[in-house]
C-alpha cells in the first residue's frame, strides 16, 4: 500500500516564528489532507489539499502531486498551535486514508 | 451545530465484556468511519461505511462489529474486550470518500 513519511518527527520553536512541515508519499493520491491534534486530543481538519496551495489564515499548504510531496506552513507560530500534524493521504483506486506518523510541535512562549 | 459526537467519551471495561461506542453525526454525510489511534501505530482504520446498510472492512477489522441502520449513527460493538483493544477510538465523517474528513473528539477506551 501507500506509505506516507512526515518530516521533522518533532519541532520546537519559539513564538512568533515560522515552520515548514513536509509530507512525502510513495504513490500518486486523489486525496491529501492535513489535520492539526490539539493537546487534547482533538483532530481538526486543516486542508482537503490532493493538489495545488490553499491558504487559511496564517496556515498554508502546497501539494506538487508529481513530485510526491506536499508542505504545510505555519507563519507566525502561537502556542496554541501546539500539537501533532497529520498528512493522510489517499492512494488511486483506494478507499482508505492512510495516515503519516505525524509531526510534533511545541511552541514555546 | 453538533457535528459529529462520541460517547462515552470514556469507558473502563472488563475483558470479555461487549462495549459499544456511539457516534452520530448531524451533517447527513454519506460516509462514516471508525478509527482507532495507539502509540506506535498512530491511526488505524477499522471500518467504514459509504451508506445506511453498507459497511466496509479497514485495516484492524478483528474483534470488532459496526451497524448503520440510520445515516446519523455509526456505533462500533466489541464483541469479547481484549486488553489489545484498549486504545482512544475515533469516529469520522465526511460527504464523500474524497470530501474533507472531519472527527469527532474521541473515547478512551480501557480494557483491564
Amino acid at each position: 500500500g501507500i506509505q506516507v513519511e512526515q518530516s521533522p518527527p518533532d519541532l520546537i520553536l519559539q513564538e512568533g516564528a515560522n515552520s515548514t512541515l513536509r509530507c512525502n508519499f510513495s504513490d500518486s493520491v486523489n486525496n491529501l489532507q492535513w489535520f492539526h491534534q490539539n493537546p487534547w486530543g482533538q483532530l481538526i481538519n486543516l486542508f482537503y489539499i490532493p493538489s495545488g496551495t490553499k491558504q487559511n489564515g496564517r496556515l498554508s499548504a502546497t501539494t506538487v502531486a508529481t513530485e510526491r510531496y506536499s508542505l504545510l506552513y505555519i507563519s507566525s507560530s502561537q502556542t496554541t498551535d501546539s500539537g501533532v500534524y497529520f498528512c493522510a493521504v489517499e492512494g488511486r483506486g483506494a478507499q482508505k486514508l492512510v495516515f503519516g506518523q505525524g509531526t510534533r510541535l511545541t511552541i514555546n512562549p | 451545530d453538533a457535528g459529529i459526537t462520541q460517547s462515552p467519551r470514556y469507558k473502563i471495561t472488563e475483558t470479555g465484556r461487549q462495549v459499544t461506542l456511539m457516534c452520530h453525526q448531524t451533517w447527513s454525510h454519506s460516509y462514516m468511519f471508525w478509527y482507532r489511534q495507539d502509540l506506535g501505530h498512530g491511526l488505524r482504520l477499522i471500518y467504514y461505511s459509504a451508506a445506511a446498510d453498507i459497511t466496509d472492512k479497514g485495516e484492524v477489522p478483528d474483534g470488532y462489529v459496526v451497524s448503520r441502520s440510520k445515516t446519523e449513527n455509526f456505533p462500533l460493538t466489541l464483541e469479547s474486550a481484549t486488553r489489545s483493544q484498549t486504545s482512544v477510538y475515533f469516529c469520522a465523517s465526511s460527504e464523500s470518500v474524497l470530501a474533507r474528513r472531519y472527527f469527532g473528539p474521541g473515547t478512551r477506551l480501557t480494557v483491564l
